[in-house]
């Protein structure tokens, strides 16, 4: 099955700096990559996705990448705000309905 | 849309008594999936329906967990006996093809306390 690992764990950035979390995957079948973002006491929320036939895909201040060849996708947060703290997943299905494998999180802290 | 919506917010039992968590999924929504959420082993699919229908039931973790989706607008998971070590919070999350977004909607989740 689906292997999702994701780095770092935590991370700390001050306010305005850029955020960068980073996942990779195992199944070359995969084609739908996901990111969620967990506020305390909150369900994941789905803030931004992209499928395999698209490399790179932008969002205000949220973007991810995509490497299908490396089997590696990243979400990239630009001048960060104290809102953005929270708990980010990645994810990875073969599509985007049925069973999605999740990344273990990466807590993001933003410091005003 | 009122979202996906789970109850009990929390709830607290005694190990050996029997759990039941409660899933209203958003209206035409044909996928309906279960997680469990720990520190130790992030968010877990147990089981997931489509059209009522249970299609993986592998990330089930004993028979003391058991699912039902009688219809289209509710769910439940049921744990019996309960024992300290299911003590989680337990997320129900819906979706559905041809509609977007994509991904899933999660609910707000039941923390489950067995002491």
């Amino acid at each position: 099955g689906e292997n999702v690992e994701q780095h770092p764990s935590t991370l700390s950035v001050q306010e305005g700096d850029s955020a960068v979390i980073k996942c990779t995957y195992s199944d070359s079948a995969s084609n739908y990559f996901p990111w969620y973002k967990q506020e305390l006491g909150k369900g994941p929320q789905l803030i931004i996705d992209i499928r395999s036939n698209v490399g790179e895909k932008k969002d205000q201040r949220i973007a991810v990448t995509l490497n299908k060849t490396a089997k590696h996708f990243s979400l990239h947060i630009t001048e960060t705000q104290p809102e953005d703290s929270a708990v980010y997943f990645c994810a990875a299905s073969h599509d985007g309905y049925q069973k999605v494998t999740f990344g273990t999180g990466t807590k993001l802290q933003v410091i005003p | 849309d009122a979202g996906v919506i789970q109850s009990p917010r929390h709830e607290v039992t005694e190990m050996g008594q029997e759990v039941t968590l409660r899933c209203k999924p958003i209206s035409g929504h044909d996928y309906l999936f279960w997680y469990r959420q720990t520190m130790m082993r992030g968010l877990e699919l147990l089981i997931y329906f489509n059209n009522n229908v249970p299609i993986d039931d592998s990330g089930m973790p004993e028979d003391r967990f058991s699912a039902k989706m009688p219809n289209a607008s509710f769910s439940t998971l049921k744990i019996q006996p309960s024992e300290p070590r299911d003590s989680a919070v337990y997320f129900c999350a819906s979706s559905a093809p041809g509609q977007g977004p994509y991904g899933y909607t999660f609910g707000s989740g039941t923390r489950l306390t067995v002491v």
